[in-house]
């Protein structure tokens, strides 16, 4: 098992441009979830999706969008990026009220 | 407004010590989760509990339900340690504190 597979590692991008991120989890949970990082803030979800083919938004999702391709696949895309989504994130999944599983994370740097 | 608070927000310790990280929550939980993150690292999660006590090696991390509160020890803490310990409350979605940076010195 390779639990949650989140890539690239680090990315940077240039103001405007848009990227996708990956995340895929073997696990077969339902629950998928993108928090970014940010120092002093902790972890804040951006988007989650409780189960194929449903995704909600969280606490910041502006700027961004996802697509849950199948109960493996959740990726998150940033149309047009902005030096104020310059942060870590990170992908996770679960079965609901179990433990989360992180992807190691994705350092993003909008110049 | 912030569901769930750590404290402290920072601490240093000296090998062999013991360690306690304080975690309050506002919400109705299902589960409390202590995750750890080391520097530049992943997030790995240490324990998921909604009562009682658990432990895992050096590790214990304790709730207490109708206080809304819960506790990570750690006992003869050790320089490998040294990461960062973050509280989860679990609802309908994870609710994370902002985290506590424990640095153990040699």
């Amino acid at each position: 098992n390779a639990g949650v597979t989140q890539t690239p590692k680090f990315q940077v991008l240039k103001t405007g441009q848009s990227m996708t991120l990956q995340c895929a989890q073997d696990m077969n949970h339902n629950s998928m979830y993108w928090y970014r990082q940010d120092p002093g803030m902790g972890l804040r979800l951006i988007y989650y999706s409780a189960s194929e083919g449903t995704t909600d938004k969280g606490e910041v999702p502006n700027g961004y969008n996802v697509s849950r391709l199948n109960k493996r696949e959740f990726s998150l895309r940033l149309e047009s990026a902005a030096p104020s989504q310059t942060s870590v994130y990170f992908c996770a999944s679960n079965w609901r009220y179990t433990e989360a599983f992180f992807g190691q994370g994705t350092r993003l740097t909008v110049v | 407004k912030n569901e769930v608070e750590q404290s402290p927000q920072n601490l240093t310790a000296q090998e062999g010590e013991f360690i306690t990280i304080n975690c309050s929550y506002s919400v109705g939980i299902s589960a409390l989760h202590w995750l750890q993150q080391h520097p530049g690292g992943g997030i790995v999660s240490l324990f998921m509990l909604s009562s009682g006590k658990k432990k895992h090696g050096r590790l214990i991390a304790t709730i207490n339900i109708q206080e809304k509160h819960s506790s990570l020890h750690i006992t003869a803490s050790h320089p490998r340690d040294s990461a960062v310990y973050i509280c989860a409350a679990t609802g309908n979605q994870f609710y994370f504190g902002t985290g506590t940076s424990l640095t153990v010195i040699p």
